[in-house]
């Protein structure tokens, strides 16, 4: 089946500093979809993306879909502490389920 | 208006028991999936249930079950408990299978198997 790559799988960042993520597929995907999850949380929708080449912001948020269709990437701009949690990004693979990558661990220091 | 809530939010068992986990969707929201978090991986899809029937499952074995009853709420059976279905599981709900940027996650059943 398909694999989703995350990278990094965790990085410490200070505060107010500009973070860039990335995942990657095997194969070519129709959707890609952000989310985060915080400690004790379900994971929650940042950004969803549609079509190769589509660029779309949530705030400090910003994600685009890569024209290869094989590949997003996620950047959070100014980080602030509660930014601290888990990034995973998503397909819709078939079927209505989700295929969700490893995820990278965000942890901010004052 | 309510999220998607699950119950119990712990749950410790031994290995070989059986564990019943609960999900009772956003109100109006027809579709609901489970997934298994393990500790340090990712999200696996475990099943989809739509209007009471299971519409598909993943790469889990047949002692993971569940069902949807007519008010859209689900349950998640695991039977056999082994110790590596120690997880956090999680349940979403959409309002329509074909709403598929919409499944809305709720908090998670922590299940500990000793």
């Amino acid at each position: 089946g398909q694999q989703l790559n995350q990278s990094p799988q965790s990085m410490f960042i200070q505060e107010g500093e500009d973070v860039s993520m990335n995942c990657t597929s095997s194969s070519i995907f129709n959707t890609w979809l952000w989310y985060k999850q915080d400690p004790g949380e379900g994971p929650v929708l940042l950004i969803a993306l549609y079509k190769a080449g589509e660029l779309t912001s949530n705030g400090r948020l910003t994600a685009q879909f890569g024209i290869t269709r094989k590949d997003s990437f996620l950047n959070i701009s100014a980080s602030i502490p509660s930014d601290v949690g888990i990034y995973f990004c998503a397909d819709t693979g078939t079927a209505s389920k989700l295929t969700f990558g490893t995820g990278t661990r965000l942890q901010v220091t004052l | 208006e309510a999220g998607v809530t699950q119950s119990p939010t712990h749950l410790i068992k031994t290995r070989g028991q059986q564990a019943t986990l609960r999900c009772s969707p956003i109100s109006g929201h027809t579709s609901v999936y489970w997934y298994q978090q393990a500790l340090g991986l990712g999200l696996q899809f475990l099943l989809w249930y739509d209007e009471g029937e299971e519409r598909n499952r993943g790469n889990f074995p047949p002692r993971f079950s569940g069902r949807q009853f007519p008010n859209y709420s689900s349950e998640l059976n695991v039977n056999a408990l082994e110790l590596e279905d120690s997880a956090l599981y999680l349940c979403a709900s959409s309002i329509s299978p074909t709403g598929l940027d919409t499944q809305y996650f709720g908090p998670g059943t922590r299940l500990t198997v000793l």
